[in-house]
């Protein structure tokens, strides 16, 4: 069964830390893989589409990695601000039953303290 | 470019009385999708649109949920009778074309509460 799924569930750091939050997928054959940034109360946003043939890719403070081999992504965010908190969610496109579809994860909540 | 535009943003109701919400995507999108999101979880699609003919819609819950999307253009989803169950936020999400590299842009979404 085609999968997504983050870690940890819930995060509380301080503004000005960094932090790693982790994404592991058992989708077959690889597409891409993304990451979003949702706001509460809105709309998922996208921060990154990474291809097979990228293993890190930047958005601002925002750093996506890839490992294709072991299926892992990880998004490393440096210096935390309090619009980072959010929930970040990894999503990996399937195809499955004829259709193509996109794979969401359960997501990440981001809490930044001041 | 304007977004996805999605209304009402809040909804309540009681079980049993329908619903329905409404989606304009970005201009020129062929493709739309309507999620829907439990507290807590991912999106989980409901249907997908690729100009006004249905690509997707397994997971539809068809004895009472519809959608449509006449023209190709907005879309709407109806819920009838809804069910304690549905309490969720309904995101509908637009790509310029529907393959698995073209990017999603999501709406605000529909919160929907059923008492």
């Amino acid at each position: 069964k085609n999968q997504v799924e983050q870690s940890p569930q819930s995060l509380i750091i301080l503004e000005g830390k960094n932090c790693t939050l982790q994404c592991n997928y058992t989708v077959s054959p690889f597409s891409n893989l993304r990451w979003y940034k949702q706001d509460t109360g809105r709309g998922p946003v996208s921060l990154t589409i990474m291809t097979f043939s990228e293993n890190t890719k930047s958005n601002g403070r925002y750093t996506a990695t890839l490992d294709a081999d072991t299926k892992q992504s990880s998004l490393h965010i440096t210096a935390s601000q309090l619009s980072d908190s959010a929930s970040y969610i990894c999503v990996e496109p399937s195809f499955s039953g004829g259709y193509n579809k996109l794979i969401f994860g359960a997501g990440t909540r981001l809490a930044v303290h001041p | 470019e304007a977004g996805v535009a999605q209304s009402p943003r809040y909804k309540i109701i009681e079980k049993r009385q329908s619903v329905a919400f409404w989606c304009n995507p970005i201009s020129g999108h062929a493709t739309l999708y309507w999620y829907q999101q439990i507290l807590g979880q991912g999106p989980k699609l409901l249907i997908q649109f690729q100009n006004n003919g249905v690509v997707d819609d397994s997971q539809l819950p068809k004895d009472r949920f519809s959608a449509e999307r006449l023209k190709g253009v907005d879309s709407t989803l109806k819920i009838q009778p809804a069910k304690l169950e549905d309490s969720a936020v309904y995101l509908c999400a637009s790509s310029l074309v529907g393959s698995m590299n073209s990017p999603l842009h999501f709406g605000n979404g529909t919160r929907l509460t059923v008492t």
